[in-house]
């Protein structure tokens, strides 16, 4: 059983950039592709992007072009999403999750979230 | 606004049967399978129902998922308080190559 753990809370300034990581234990990332999803005050979940095996390609929502950047070092079993240039509105809690091999929204498990908050 | 849509409430009594529905288009549901995730509060999302009507191993059998052309429900028998929960549903989309989720459905136990 796979067991994604996130880093912790984060307090950013508006501008300003934040990296959360995600580390996989008790599996490998040839078996599973990171995906990233978000979910702000109130509001429903958002997917935000990450590997799409089936397509061999990695993607990302419209909304975050330019913004964000999802990356993964296999030596660790850990994946990272980057979002740059934080709004007020990028308050949220963001889960990794597994996307399951020849799915494509397919998520079996998740990380326990990162809140991140921006404010000034 | 959500691509896939969803009711925003639904409500049952204990041991009443509900049905949440997923709307959506050609280039989602029609062409895709479906996923459906339950959200408990301050919890992570969980798998509930895949590939339009499959339940993971420790889904209990009252929950259940169909799929008809560019819809997609989700039903909940014999329903619980711990049930009370916001119901997802989510999909590709071939136009936008992203995934899509629904707006979210709040399910209350009277």
């Amino acid at each position: 059983q796979v067991q994604l753990v996130q880093s912790g809370t984060e307090v950013k300034k508006p501008g300003s950039s934040v990296k959360v990581s995600c580390k996989a234990s008790r599996g490998t990332f040839n078996n599973f592709a990171i995906n990233w999803v978000r979910q702000a005050p109130g509001q429903g979940l958002e997917w935000m992007g990450g590997a799409i095996p089936i397509f061999g390609i990695a993607n990302h929502a419209r909304q975050f072009q330019g913004r964000v950047t999802i990356t993964a070092d296999r030596s660790t079993n850990t994946a990272y999403l980057e979002l740059n240039s934080l709004r007020s509105d990028d308050t949220a809690m963001y889960y990794c999750a597994t996307l399951r091999l020849g799915e494509l929204s397919l998520f079996d498990h998740w990380g326990q979230g990162t809140l991140v908050t921006v404010s000034s | 606004q959500s691509v896939l849509t969803q009711p925003p409430p639904a409500s049952g009594t204990p041991g009443q049967r509900v049905t949440i529905s997923c709307s959506g288009s050609s280039s989602n549901i029609g062409n895709n399978t479906v996923n459906w995730y339950q959200k408990l509060p301050g919890a992570a999302p969980k798998l509930l129902i895949y590939s339009n009507n499959q339940r993971p191993s420790g889904v209990p059998g009252r929950f259940s998922g169909s799929k008809y052309g560019t819809s997609a429900s989700l039903a909940i028998s014999g329903l619980q308080s711990d049930d009370e929960a916001v119901y997802y549903c989510a999909t590709w989309d071939d136009t936008l190559k992203a995934v899509v989720f629904g707006g979210g459905t709040k399910l209350t136990v009277l």
